[in-house]
């Protein structure tokens, strides 16, 4: 079956814009998490939707970041004013939440590139 | 301090051999899993192995086996017969608390492995 997917897969923004990414999880699955990930590093937590709602967005820097997930599906995370030191790759991923150990499957992310 | 700490930046290793990738961590609950995820260069994170606190037994995956030494708190990755196609960033990872519940993740910096033919 179809994995989780984003959209666009390179992001190349001024410093200043606004920026939207978008993931598409697997179908079916309830839990759908954001990370960032910067060059040399693993995967930051920045926030997680059970369902339509955000069970926890400790993870998210600062209030110029702000996601999504209106019908329990698909998910958009958005950055205002953007920043050079917010270039990295953003990863989504996706749990069914049914069975241990619940693994997270992750998308191919999204590059995002603030000049 | 660091909950997941990998202290192998990179490694190269001949085909065919055993690898171990090192991972320690911290944490204070009682509950928590474990997980390796595999990188390749496309950037795909992929699944390879899950440790709950409360196993007893070490998991095996394949080839892949988790080193669980609970009291000192590590996670270590064992890759038997290592192919080429196994070269690739490796991160350890935790979710602190039981399964089901908050499953956020906590990862590594990762180790580089290169199987050389």
């Amino acid at each position: 079956g179809a994995g989780v997917s984003q959209t666009p897969s390179n992001k190349v923004t001024e410093k200043g814009k606004y920026v939207e990414l978008r993931c598409d999880p697997i179908s079916g699955h309830t839990a759908l998490y954001w990370y960032r990930q910067s060059l040399g590093q693993g995967p930051e937590f920045l926030i997680y939707f059970q369902g339509t709602g955000a069970a926890d967005d400790s993870g998210l820097p600062n209030d110029r970041f702000f996601a999504v997930r209106p019908e329990g599906s698909v998910s958009t995370l958005k950055i205002q004013r953007t920043e050079r030191g917010d270039s990295a790759v953003y990863l989504c991923a996706s749990s069914i939440r049914d069975s241990s150990p619940n693994e997270q499957f992750f998308g191919p992310g999204t590059r995002l590139t603030v000049l | 301090a660091q909950k997941i700490t990998q202290t192998q930046p990179g490694m190269f290793v001949q085909e065919k051999e055993a690898v171990t990738l090192d991972c320690t961590y911290d944490t204070s609950d009682q509950s928590y899993g474990l997980f390796w995820y595999k990188q390749p260069s496309s950037g795909e994170m992929i699944f390879l192995i899950y440790q709950g606190s409360y196993d007893e037994q070490n998991a095996t995956e394949g080839r892949y086996s988790l080193n669980f030494q609970k009291a000192r708190k590590s996670a270590n990755l064992v890759i038997s017969a290592s192919q080429l196609g196994d070269s690739a960033m490796y991160f350890c990872a935790m979710r602190e608390g039981p399964n089901f519940g908050n499953e956020k993740l906590t990862f590594g910096t990762g180790t580089r492995l290169t199987i050389i033919p």
